[in-house]
């Protein structure tokens, strides 16, 4: 079983819908990161969790520490959205990297 | 500009030869990060270093090396080149290595061995 577990691994939505991106991981973290990486090839840091909710203009990350499970959620979304989504854990000094989600924007 | 310099941006190279991968972190982060991103996988973790010492070792091949300098910036040497070492090598850093700050990543070194 893979450390981390994120659903869906493919999403296509229309310009405007809500889009919740879930991930489920089994180890002990220090924080837990959501990851954009662009077609291009370029990865940015969205957010960085440790306990409870953070908001960033559209986007929503939740943790649940005791459940062991986060989401990240796009409200209003829109065409530039499109990337790949990535969950990453933090533990023992380093990342661990989800599968990632492949989201698709369509106008 | 993320803060994160990576070069080369891209680098092309036969097999059974060694290249060198630079990053220079974020001003002010002490950690250092090495990651490899293949087309058939998803990013694969390999070093991190803070303040010059190594902290923890992924999958990293032997024929790989890295170290971290005392100006803190770090290099990747990749060594006896094979076809399946083709991947773009991300740079990440952050202020610790603890997980709890943000990391920023360099744009990548794509390198294709033919």
């Amino acid at each position: 079983k893979n450390e981390v577990e994120q659903s869906p691994q493919n999403l296509t939505a229309q310009e405007g819908e809500f889009i919740t991106i879930n991930c489920s991981y089994s180890v002990g973290i220090s924080a837990l990161h959501w990851l954009q990486q662009h077609p291009g090839g370029g990865i940015v840091s969205l957010f960085m969790l440790s306990s409870g909710k953070k908001k960033h203009g559209r986007l929503i990350a939740t943790i649940n520490i005791q459940e062991k499970h986060s989401s990240l959620h796009i409200t209003a979304s829109h065409p530039r959205d499109s990337a790949v989504y990535i969950c990453a854990p933090h533990s023992n000094y380093q990342l661990i990297w989800g599968a990632g989600t492949k989201l698709i924007i369509k106008p | 500009d993320s803060g994160v310099t990576q070069t080369p941006k891209h680098l092309i190279t036969a097999t059974g030869q060694r290249v060198t991968l630079r990053c220079s972190p974020r001003s002010g982060d002490l950690s250092v990060y090495w990651y490899q991103q293949s087309l058939d996988q998803g990013l694969q973790f390999l070093i991190h270093y803070y303040n010059g010492e190594e902290r923890a070792k992924g999958n990293i091949l032997e024929r790989f090396s890295a170290q971290q300098f005392p100006d803190l910036h770090s290099e990747l040497n990749l060594s006896s080149l094979e076809l399946g070492d083709s991947a773009l090598y991300f740079c990440a850093s952050s202020v610790a290595g603890t997980g709890t700050y943000g990391y920023t990543f360099g744009s990548g070194t794509r390198l294709t061995v033919v």
